[in-house]
């Protein structure tokens, strides 16, 4: 099974801010990677897929990169409404689908 | 508008079983995959089963292999996930969610809750 790791664990940034949160998948996933929002008691929402694709309705401030096993999350000027916890997925291997553990963002 | 409707869950003994829902509406249910996810109280996200459109490819997490069941109507645009044996580490939210074109998981349901505790 392909594990990801997802790095920090708990984040917190300042409004405008530009945040960054990292994914390593343990080989290769040829960009199967999606990311998701969860506020909290909600449901989770993709944001991107194909590892740097904008899910429909996705605002542009959110972008997605990397290739190989490292991955990342970009949010730019970090809005109140940003504050949830991120998820990474990979789909390239499958079964098991595999998530990361999750990143907390929240304000300072 | 896509919506996926969980339903079943509540406060089972460890042992029993217990059979989810997932009502469909918005889009040819026919047409597509779909999994169940489950997330325990505070915890991430946990892939547990898929089923193929037509129900020829299942496919389960190996934490709940030969405990769980997945299953569909299609004529019904109903998911199911039948649980059996169920361990107090089965305790989670549960969702349903399609599987985009492009790759993830584009919808999901609201969730319902499983709570095996004696």
């Amino acid at each position: 099974d392909i594990q990801m790791t997802q790095s920090p664990a708990s984040l917190s940034a300042s409004l405008g801010e530009t945040v960054t949160i990292e994914c390593r998948a343990s080989e290769d996933i040829y960009n199967g990677l999606a990311w998701y929002q969860q506020k909290p008691g909600k449901s989770p929402q993709l944001l991107i897929y194909n590892a740097n694709s904008l899910h429909t309705g996705v605002p542009s401030r959110f972008s997605g990169s990397g290739s190989g096993t490292q991955y990342s999350l970009k949010i730019n000027s970090l809005q109140s409404e940003d504050v949830a916890s991120y998820f990474c997925q990979q789909y390239y291997d499958y079964p098991p689908y595999t998530f990361g553990a999750g990143t907390k963002l929240e304000l300072k | 508008e896509v919506q996926l409707v969980e339903s079943g869950g509540g406060l089972v003994q460890p042992g029993r079983s217990l059979k989810l829902s997932c009502v469909a509406s918005g889009f040819t249910f026919s047409n597509y995959g779909m999994n169940w996810i489950r997330q325990a109280p505070g915890k991430g996200l946990e892939w547990v089963a898929y089923i193929s459109s037509g129900s020829s490819y299942i496919y389960y997490a190996e934490t709940v292999k030969g405990r769980f069941t997945i299953s569909r109507d299609n004529a019904k645009n109903t998911l199911y996930l039948q649980m059996t044996s169920l361990r107090s580490e089965d305790t989670a939210l549960y969702y349903c969610a399609r599987p985009d074109r492009g790759g993830g998981f584009d919808y999901w349901g609201q969730g319902v809750m499983v709570t095996v505790s004696s």
